[in-house]
């Protein structure tokens, strides 16, 4: 089975810093990835697939790039609404999809 | 606007079944351009995929869950369903419910999640 890690598991930013969380796969995956946002009590929220296609109505300060094996999710200038958890989901097996630990953002 | 609601009880005893229940609403869940999941996250934890099914009755499952799950699903009701028989405090958890995309498209639509709790 493919695993993800994800890095780090924790990051304290400021508004305004640019943030990147890095995916990494235990194979390549081609770009079979999508990247989440989840703030506390809320259901996950899709903002990249394909590795790095924006979802619609997602701002754009939110970019995904890699392919194969390595995967960032960058955020260009974190804003209030941006300090939450994020996870990677492998979807090459779908529909068996499998995500990563996650990585949380909060505050400095 | 497509929506998800996910229903059935937020306590269960030990040993017993838990049932969910996930009625889409807005859009027929007859399409066999998607899958519907459930997903579930245990408090201060990760997600957690548990299964999909297509409208055709199609299931697949995480095989770390598979001997203890079903899914289903109820065209004529716009729903699909998930049981977990012989529940364990270990199965407490939010369940989500969600549309799954095709190919690498990921999951765009989510219910707002139940709490179950699992305990005597």
């Amino acid at each position: 089975d493919i695993q993800l890690t994800q890095s780090p598991s924790f990051l304290s930013a400021s508004v305004g810093d640019r943030v990147t969380i890095t995916c990494r796969a235990s194979q390549g995956i081609a770009s079979y990835l999508a990247w989440y946002q989840q703030k506390p009590g809320k259901a996950p929220k899709l903002l990249i697939y394909s590795a790095s296609t924006l979802q619609s109505g997602v701002p754009s300060r939110f970019r995904g790039s890699g392919s194969g094996a390595e995967f960032t999710l960058t955020i260009s200038s974190l804003q209030p609404d941006d300090f939450a958890t994020y996870y990677c989901q492998l979807l090459n097996s779908h529909p068996r999809i499998t995500f990563g630990p996650g990585t949380k953002v909060d505050i400095k | 606007q497509l929506q998800l609601q996910e229903s059935g009880p937020g306590l269960v005893k030990p040993s017993e079944t838990l049932s969910l229940i996930c009625t889409v609403s807005g859009g027929s869940i007859s399409s066999s351009s998607y899958y519907w999941g459930w997903i579930r996250q245990p408090p201060g934890k990760g997600l957690e995929w548990i299964g999909s099914i297509s409208y055709s009755g199609n299931t697949y499952y995480n095989p770390s869950l598979s001997s203890r799950v079903t899914m289903s699903v109820d065209t004529s009701k716009n729903q699909f369903s998930l049981k977990v028989p012989s529940v364990t405090a270990a199965d407490t958890a939010i369940y989500y419910c969600a549309r799954l995309r095709g190919g690498a498209a990921g999951s765009d639509y989510w219910g707002q999640g139940a709490l179950v709790t699992v305990s005597s």
